[in-house]
Parts: C-alpha cells; sequence; structure tokens
C-alpha cells in the first residue's frame, strides 16, 4: 500500500496567515494527489485535485502543488470559514486509495 | 446537480451484515463515472472501502477485501455496500461518493453513522 505521510497533525494560524500542508507519498504516484476540506460534522470537500487543479467554484486562495512524492497544499490568506480537517487523497490503481492523516486547521 | 444520499440501519450487531444503500439522483449510474464508499471511524482520518466502476467492476481495499461486497443497481440508479462480520471497529459515518477522473471523489453523500453494538 502506499502511505501517506501529511504533516503538520494541527495548526493554529490568524485570519491572513498563509498556511502550508504537506503531504509525502512512499512512492512516486505522479500527480494523481487530491485535497479534500471537512468541516466538523459535514462531509469532505473536493477543493484540489491531480495535484494542482482548482474544483470549480472553489476560492482561489487555495492551491495545490508538487508532483512524485512531496505535495504542498497551500492557503494564501485563511479565513475563519476555512476552519476545517484537510485530508490528502493518492490514486495510484486503486491500489487501494489511500488518504492522508489529516490536518486541522484553526485560528489563533 | 449530482446528489448521493446513503441509508441503512444504524444500529448493527457484531458479527451481522452491515448493509447501505445510496441513491444517486442527478446522473444516471450507467452513464459511467466510479461510484465509492468512505468510512471515517469517529473523531479519526478517512478509509477507502472500494468502488464499483459502472459497469459493474469492483474494486476493494485489501484490507476489508474479505468481508466486503459492492453492487450496482441501474434500474433504481443505486449503489450498495454489504460489510460482512462487523465488529465495534466497524463503527463510523460511512459515505457514498462519485470518483471522477484520477479517482477524486465528489461529490459525497452527507453521510451515515452506523455503530456495531449489541
Amino acid at each position: 500500500d502506499i502511505q501517506m505521510t501529511q504533516s503538520p497533525s494541527s495548526l493554529s494560524a490568524s485570519v491572513g496567515d498563509r498556511v502550508t500542508i504537506t503531504c509525502q507519498a512512499s512512492q512516486d504516484i505522479s500527480n494523481y494527489l487530491n485535497w479534500y476540506q471537512q468541516k466538523p460534522g459535514k462531509a469532505p470537500k473536493l477543493l484540489i485535485y491531480d495535484a494542482s487543479n482548482l474544483e470549480t467554484g472553489v476560492p482561489s486562495r487555495f492551491s495545490g502543488s508538487g508532483s512524485g512524492t512531496d505535495f504542498t497544499f497551500t492557503i494564501s490568506s485563511l479565513q475563519p470559514e476555512d476552519i476545517a480537517t484537510y485530508y490528502c487523497q493518492q490514486y495510484d490503481n486503486l491500489s487501494p486509495l489511500t488518504f492522508g492523516g489529516g490536518t486541522k486547521v484553526e485560528i489563533k | 446537480q449530482v446528489q448521493l444520499q446513503e441509508s441503512g440501519p444504524g444500529l448493527v450487531k457484531p458479527s451481522e451484515t452491515l448493509s447501505l444503500t445510496c441513491a444517486v439522483s442527478g446522473y444516471s449510474i450507467s452513464s459511467g463515472y466510479y461510484w465509492g464508499w468512505i468510512r471515517q471511524p469517529p473523531g479519526k482520518g478517512l478509509e477507502w472501502i472500494g468502488s464499483i466502476y459502472h459497469s459493474g467492476s469492483t474494486y476493494y481495499n485489501p484490507s476489508l477485501k474479505s468481508r466486503v461486497t459492492i453492487s450496482v443497481d441501474t434500474s433504481k440508479n443505486q449503489f450498495s455496500l454489504k460489510l460482512s462480520s462487523v465488529t465495534a471497529a466497524d463503527t463510523a459515518v460511512y459515505y457514498c461518493a462519485r470518483a471522477k477522473g484520477s479517482l477524486q471523489f465528489d461529490p459525497w453523500g452527507q453521510g451515515t453513522l452506523v455503530t456495531v453494538s449489541s
């Protein structure tokens, strides 16, 4: 199985701050990496697909980058409504699909 | 737009079979895409259970494969999950979702909590 190591597991930042989350795959997954936002009591929501593509309707302050084994998710200017847990997810021939452990983002 | 809705018992006894259905509206399952089940134990992360292609081909998480069956009913535009021999470790919120392109899940159902307890 491909392991996804996501860090940090939690972070606290001020409104307007730049927030960065990383996800490392245990083997090369090309750009098959997706990012989700999950607010408490809600289903996850797709934000970024194929490492860097912004899903339709998602604010441009969210972005993703990377390929191979190292990936980064960035919120350029943290907003109060961005409080959530963020997950990365890899796809490599359904071998199986795996998610990172999640990063809980809080407001300082 | 595409909407998914999970349904099924919220309480299952240990050793029994968990059965859930995902009703899809706004899109015909037979038209394409993978469809999947993902679960989340209380306070924990996400675990992919398995996916089914519109043609009926299935792909399961090896950690659950011996206990999982996913099927599709195109006439009812829904797909289903069966998980046998459940234990307390199977207590989780179960989500259904459509999988596009590079198996990114979107949209998701609202999720349904299934508790395994006697």
